[in-house]
């Protein structure tokens, strides 16, 4: 009930390419879906988040688009760079707890 | 604006013994959470603090505590330590709670031997 499932694991794209990785959740108490973005040797930084009154959430090359009856939601990168490599968190919460998925790592080749 | 500070960055402890790690948040932020992260169960949240009150709670094992003090430094404390507490240990700093956005420090990478 509380986790949050995330695919794929692993992902290789061309630069200029679209990443796009899944996640998906049980709860439907979770109010609140951010992404983070973890460099190696580098705790994770906050990339976008939504709520789940919003279908979509569009921050420059990032969106963010969110199934509500599907209990889906999902990361956008248009035109990666390979500045772009890095591990990919989903994450939802709800009033008591904050729950990660397990991550994607993303290799974005130039 | 000085970021979130975690110390130590590195710590050796072997089974059995107790460690202590601290946490200082960005200023002005009053949440603190804390996380631990290994390669096999990922992110997981342990406990939030806000206002030195333990606000949120993961599902840990009562050997893991923390505390908050006044100036909202954090410190978590891990008793008796078993092999599989080997992780990095991650602290968020956030204005009023998770919800907001989460500053993490580069983490305590804790093993134990």
């Amino acid at each position: 009930q509380q986790q949050v499932k995330q695919s794929p694991q692993s992902l290789i794209v061309q630069k200029g390419g679209i990443s796009i990785i899944n996640c998906a959740y049980e709860n439907t108490a979770f109010d609140y879906f951010p992404w983070y973005q973890q460099f190696p040797g580098k705790g994770p930084a906050l990339l976008i988040a939504i709520r789940p009154d919003v279908s979509e959430k569009k921050e420059g090359r990032f969106t963010i688009s969110f199934n509500k009856s599907a209990k889906q939601f999902s990361l956008h990168i248009m035109d990666s760079q390979p500045g772009d490599s890095a591990t990919y968190f989903c994450a939802a919460k709800d009033g008591q707890n904050f729950v990660f998925g397990p991550g994607t790592r993303l290799s974005v080749l130039p | 604006k000085a970021g979130v500070t975690q110390t130590p960055r590195y710590l050796i402890k072997t089974r059995g013994q107790q460690v202590t790690l601290s946490c200082s948040p960005i200023s002005g932020h009053r949440s603190v959470s804390w996380y631990q992260q290994t390669p096999g169960q990922g992110l997981q949240f342990l406990f939030e603090y806000f206002s030195e009150t333990q606000r949120n709670k993961g599902n840990f094992p009562g050997r893991f505590s923390g505390r908050q003090f006044s100036n909202s430094r954090s410190e978590m404390n891990v008793s008796t330590l078993e092999l599989g507490d080997s992780a990095l240990y991650l602290c968020a700093s956030s204005l009023q709670g998770p919800e907001n956005e989460q500053f993490f420090g580069p983490g305590t990478r804790l093993t134990v031997l």
